[in-house]
């Protein structure tokens, strides 16, 4: 099975701050179409996730451009530039190439 | 506009079943593979269960394999999750997916004697 180890467990930010998150996964997550089925998610507080990008690197539609992602193979990262108080919740990271596996997450807390 | 509604949760006793429900809207249900989802009171998401479009494969985690099964009706744009055998560490809101980008609300499910 797929284990995803998200980095750091918490963090803690000002607005204006920008933060990375990282995400390990235990092997590939290249498939054999050519994509790389990982994805970024945010919780916020009391609410159902919502995909923030797709396929490592896409924005999804609505999501600010402060968002972004990079990586390849087994590591994967999601950077926000320029926190603002809305970014507060908890992020995952997912990959969807051998099923379904998250990461722990990531608490953001804004100072 | 895609839309996933679940049902079906409540306070149940350990060992008993319970069967959930989750009413598709706003794209061809037949036509794409469901998850099952659930996270427990303050913990992260774990995935659980996934139905092909078709109902030609099931997949399962661990963790529930054997007592819990998923199933669809594309007549009825539904999926469902049908939960035997339920403990305490169940307990959990329970949410349906289709792919990582649409999400339902989700439906506690709470075990406890």
């Amino acid at each position: 099975d797929v284990v995803l180890t998200q980095t750091p467990p918490t963090l803690s930010a000002t607005i204006g701050q920008s933060v990375s998150i990282s995400c390990r996964s235990s092997q590939s997550l290249l498939h054999s179409n050519g994509n790389t089925y990982l994805h970024w998610l945010l919780q916020r507080p009391g609410q159902s996730p919502q995909l923030l990008i797709y396929l490592v690197s896409r924005l999804e539609s609505g999501v600010p451009n402060r968002f972004s992602g990079s990586g390849s193979g087994t590591d994967f990262t999601l950077k926000i530039s320029g926190v603002e108080a809305e970014d507060l919740g908890v992020y995952y990271c997912v990959q969807g190439t051998h099923a379904l596996t998250f990461g722990s997450g990531t608490k953001l807390e804004i100072k | 506009e895609v839309q996933l509604v679940e049902s079906g949760g409540g306070l149940v006793k350990p060992g008993s079943s319970l069967k959930l429900s989750c009413v598709a809207s706003g794209f061809t249900f037949s036509s794409y593979g469901m998850h099952w989802i659930r996270q427990a009171p303050k913990k992260g998401l774990e995935w659980i269960a996934l139905i092909y479009y078709d109902s030609s494969n099931k997949y399962y985690a661990d963790s529930v394999k054997g007592r819990f099964t998923i199933s669809r009706d594309n007549s009825k744009n539904t999926l469902y999750l049908e939960m035997n055998s339920l403990r305490s560490e169940d307990t959990a809101m329970y949410y349906c997916a289709k792919t990582a980008r649409y999400w339902g609300q989700g439906v506690m499910v709470t075990v406890s004697s």
